[in-house]
């Protein structure tokens, strides 16, 4: 059973970059899609990008030119850096894998991160 | 980006109601659609993927159909625990893409 947890700071301030890690437990890294999805409070859910293991990306062009996924193997993690961010940026993260699939069988519980000076 | 419509955007139903909620893509998706329950301050749960196959430990009461533009949430007999948002995304192509939700309350 794959488990995820965020970690990274709370808070950032407007105009930095917001920088989240996303550590993969009870099962392998490689060869599966691994997600990024965040949720402003009281909104919907809005999907950020995936990376495979092999480099392979894909981005949601609404945030294309200031977000970087990457993926750590032998840490067993990947990340997420958002940069120049503002308080439309305020959400829930979310970190998420399907396997080889593009949806999402499982999640980490989310990491609140508030953009504000 | 593919468009998903999902309606309605809440409803009030009583245990044992049969509930349907509806997800229209802007263009084909080819069944690859994905249906999620979030539970406040959780994450969303995986329900059903490929339009209609079930996740492993989801009760049967939930199903769902459609092609081409077309899908169907259904929960057979609402149980309590079912209260909850529900959310469709397509997987077809990136940028992968959520309906708006449905949540449904208690009548």
């Amino acid at each position: 059973q794959v488990q995820l947890q965020e970690s990274g700071p709370g808070l950032v301030k407007p105009s930095e970059t917001l920088s989240l890690a996303c550590a993969v437990s009870g099962g392998s890294i490689s060869g599966y899609y691994w997600s990024w999805i965040r949720q402003p409070p009281g909104k919907g859910l809005e999907w950020i990008g995936n990376i495979h293991d092999s480099g392979r990306s894909n981005y949601n062009p609404s945030l294309k030119s200031r977000v970087t996924i990457s993926v750590d193997t032998s840490k067993k993690q990947f990340s997420l850096r958002l940069s120049s961010v503002t308080s439309a940026d305020t959400a829930v993260y979310y970190c998420a894998t399907g396997g080889s699939s593009w949806y999402s069988s499982y999640w980490g519980q989310g990491t609140l991160v508030t953009v504000s000076s | 980006d593919i468009q998903m419509t999902q309606s309605p955007s809440s409803l009030s139903a009583s245990v044992g109601d049969r509930v349907t909620i509806t997800c229209r893509a802007s263009q084909d998706i080819s069944s690859s659609l994905a249906w999620y329950q979030q539970k406040p301050g959780k994450a969303p749960k995986l329900l059903l993927y490929a339009a209609s196959r079930l996740e492993s430990g989801v009760p049967s009461r939930f199903s769902g159909s459609g092609s081409g533009t077309d899908y169907t949430l259904t929960i057979s007999t609402l149980q309590p625990e079912d209260f909850a948002t529900y959310y469709c995304q397509q997987y077809y192509i990136p940028p992968l893409t959520f309906g708006g939700g449905t949540k449904v309350e208690i009548k």
